[in-house]
């Protein structure tokens, strides 16, 4: 079974530029969450997808960045215009509904340099 | 606010046991969830605590105290691939992650 896949693995861009991120969580989680950890600080919560639907984006940090889960499968997440702040470690996690035990499942993250 | 306390780092010898630490001062708590990251790679579960007592899965186990807002993770017989960073993590409302800085373990040989 594949895991959760993240693309690009590495994004060099500069400030002013858009980019995106994508993410493929595995097949039949419903759940998909993005997290980011800038240099230095915590892996912090973005936003959480139940299938297509945002149900909390309270930690996404202004307007600038746009999420999307079209059909409930793969999920990408937009920052424009990126400024240097937005510099980080992208990480999507996916999880099964109704399970005992909170287990999400983490990709690799997307390293992302706004320079 | 919202905080998880994590000691920054710990150093082990080979065949030790090593302790990390974690308190937690959330809004809401549904369970307390250990990651371990190695260099450059995903967040791997290691452990989940809904509720207070030991949760024992091979060389690795995890404490939670609700009373005390505190919780541990142990591990046995470390071995070298052990050395990565550990993460707790308060599930909260939706299952939302809230992370602490994380403990970087080094394993001495």
């Amino acid at each position: 079974e594949a895991g959760v896949t993240q693309f690009p693995s590495h994004s060099v861009i500069e400030k002013g530029q858009t980019v995106t991120l994508r993410c493929d969580p595995i097949s039949g989680h419903d759940n998909l969450y993005w997290y980011r950890r800038v240099m230095g600080k915590e892996i912090k919560f973005l936003l959480h997808f139940v299938k297509e639907s945002k149900q909390d984006e309270s930690g996404m940090p202004n307007n600038r960045f746009l999420a999307e889960r079209t059909g409930g499968t793969y999920s990408t997440l937009k920052v424009q215009p990126a400024e240097l702040e937005d510099s980080g470690v992208y990480f999507c996690a996916s999880s099964q509904t109704g399970q005992a035990k909170n287990i999400q499942y983490f990709g690799a993250g997307t390293r992302l340099s706004v320079l | 606010g919202q905080s998880l306390e994590q000691p920054s780092e710990v150093t082990a010898v080979e065949g030790a046991i090593v302790q990390m630490n974690c308190t937690y001062q959330t809004s809401g708590f549904y369970g307390l969830s250990w990651y371990q990251q190695h260099d450059g790679g995903a967040p791997t579960f290691l452990s989940y605590n809904a509720l207070d007592g030991l949760e024992e899965t091979g060389r690795f186990s995890s404490f939670l105290s609700r009373s005390d807002s505190y919780g541990y993770l142990l591990l046995q017989e470390l071995q070298m691939k052990d050395s990565a960073s550990y993460f707790c993590a308060v599930e909260n409302q939706g299952g939302k992650l809230i992370f602490g800085q994380g403990t970087e373990l080094s394993v001495k040989p």
